[in-house]
C-alpha cells in the first residue's frame, strides 16, 4: 500500500529537549515536505526537499532542521523546542503533482 | 510569492443542495491548483487538481472545480451535498518550479441533514 508514515503520532515534551519526528514514504517520490497546521492559518511549509541531499526552506523554517540522506526518509529535527512549536505536523511526498500526506504528529511543548 | 485566499471560514449547506467552497490565488507563471479535504483527526486527502487543459476538473467523491484564469479563482463544487462531506477543505497552489506549495487557511464545510 502506498503511504507516508510518521512517528511518533503524539508527543509531549519540555522546552529545550531535542526531538526528531520521522517521515518515510514507499512511493519512490523525489519531493518531500514538512508542514505545520495551526488553527486559522492553514498549513505552512517548514522545509522541503527536491531529492536526496537537496533541501530548502519553506515559509516557516526557524527552529527546525531537516536532512535527506535517503530518498524514502525525511526526518524533522527540533534542536531546542519551544512552546510556540506546539502544533500539528504533517509530512508529505509527491512526484509530479498532488502530494500524499502522512497521518500527522501532534506535538506539545511545555 | 504565491498566496491563496479562502474567503469563507465556514460554509453551511443543507443535504442535497449544491455546495461551493471558494478559492482565489496569486502566483507568477502558470498555476498548479489543488483541493484537499481533512476529516477530523486525519491527514489531508487529495480531491482534485488543475495543471492544464479543461477548466472544469472532476475529482474524487463527486467533487469538481472550475478554473477561472481571469478571476484567478478555483472554486470547489458539488451538485448534491452529503452529510459525510462535512470536513475542512484546503485549496493549494504550486509554482511552476514545483518547489513551493502554499495552502489557504481552510474552509469548514458543514452539511446539515
Amino acid at each position: 500500500e502506498a503511504q507516508v508514515t510518521q512517528n511518533p503520532r503524539y508527543l509531549i515534551t519540555v522546552t529545550g529537549k531535542k526531538l526528531t519526528v520521522t517521515c518515510s514514504q514507499n512511493m519512490n517520490h523525489e519531493y518531500m515536505s514538512w508542514y505545520r497546521q495551526d488553527p486559522g492559518l492553514g498549513l505552512r511549509q517548514i522545509y522541503y526537499s527536491m531529492n536526496v541531499e537537496v533541501t530548502d526552506k519553506g515559509d516557516v523554517p526557524e527552529g527546525y532542521k531537516v536532512s535527506r540522506k535517503e530518498k524514502r526518509n525525511f526526518p524533522l529535527i527540533l534542536e531546542s523546542p519551544s512552546p510556540n512549536q506546539t502544533s500539528l505536523y504533517f509530512c508529505a511526498s509527491s512526484s509530479l503533482g498532488e502530494q500524499y500526506f502522512g497521518p500527522g504528529t501532534r506535538l506539545t511543548v511545555t | 510569492a504565491q498566496s491563496v485566499a479562502q474567503p469563507e471560514d465556514q460554509v453551511n449547506v443543507a443535504e442535497g443542495n449544491p455546495l461551493t467552497v471558494k478559492c482565489t490565488y496569486s502566483v507568477s507563471g502558470n498555476p498548479y491548483l489543488f483541493w484537499y479535504v481533512q476529516y477530523p483527526n486525519r491527514g489531508l486527502q487529495f480531491l482534485l487538481k488543475y495543471i492544464t487543459g479543461d477548466n472544469l476538473v472532476k475529482g474524487s467523491y463527486g467533487f469538481e472545480a472550475e478554473f477561472n484564469k481571469s478571476q484567478t479563482s478555483f472554486h470547489l463544487k458539488k451538485p448534491s451535498a452529503l452529510v459525510s462531506d462535512s470536513a475542512l477543505y484546503f485549496c493549494a497552489v504550486r509554482d511552476d518550479y514545483g518547489q513551493n506549495f502554499v495552502f489557504g487557511p481552510g474552509t469548514r464545510l458543514s452539511v446539515l441533514p
